[in-house]
């Protein structure tokens, strides 16, 4: 198996600008769980879905932040228009939830640079 | 609501001795506890976790913890330590309820020392 998968791994843009993170889940893992990483906070979870529907997105911290997942393979992060504030490291985690567990596997990260 | 709690943002240890990196969690309902490691530049991976049954869980790399439900408590120990083992240590906990999302500690950075 392949792992989470995200991409870009590394993202440069400038303030204003829309960003869109991507994310492929480990096949048959149907919760999706978007993170996000600072250094003044830690990790935050910003959204999850089970079974392609957002169930909590409490930790989105603005409307500019959006994320849908269109299928149980694929998810996006959209952040439009971007700022500097936003810089940090975005990871992906998927789960299987099978009862009793609630074990995350996490993606390798999209490190994000507002200018 | 939950909260995590690792009081040690930086741990220096000498390689070769033991090593425990203390979280300490609350939350009103029952809970799963996990332990991450990342390293350098890469995504977290699963160390160990406790769901249920033995308090004491082993988990990868010769880590292991001990869940105390009296103090709240989920400390993860290695009795020797080497260099590789040199990362970034999340507690976390989740609701025992349901699938959500997992609430971190702000980290441990385990400093291996040579």
């Amino acid at each position: 198996d392949a792992g989470v998968i995200q991409s870009p791994r590394h993202e440069v843009t400038e303030m204003g600008q829309e960003v869109t993170l991507r994310c492929k889940p480990i096949s048959g893992h149907n919760s999706l769980f978007w993170y996000r990483q600072t250094m003044m906070r830690g990790l935050e979870l910003l959204i999850y879905f089970n079974n392609n529907v957002p169930i909590d997105d409490s930790g989105m911290p603005e409307d500019r932040f959006s994320a849908k997942m269109p299928n149980a393979s694929f998810s996006t992060l959209k952040i439009q228009p971007s700022e500097p504030r936003d810089s940090a490291v975005y990871f992906c985690a998927s789960n299987p939830r099978v009862a009793g567990t609630n074990e995350q596997f996490f993606g390798p990260g999209t490190r994000l640079t507002v200018l | 609501a939950q909260s995590v709690t690792q009081l040690d943002s930086q741990v220096p240890v000498f390689e070769e001795a033991p090593v425990e990196l203390r979280c300490n969690y609350s939350s009103s309902v029952s809970v799963y506890l996990f332990w991450y490691v990342q390293y350098p530049n890469q995504g977290l991976q699963l160390l160990l976790k406790y769901l249920s049954g033995s308090t004491l869980v082993k988990g990868i790399n010769g880590f292991e913890a001990e869940f105390n439900k009296s103090q709240t408590s989920f400390h993860l120990r290695k009795p020797s330590v080497h260099i590789s083992d040199t990362a970034e240590y999340f507690c976390a906990v989740s609701d025992r309820g349901g699938a959500d999302g997992l609430t971190f500690g702000k980290g441990t950075h385990l400093i291996i020392q040579p």
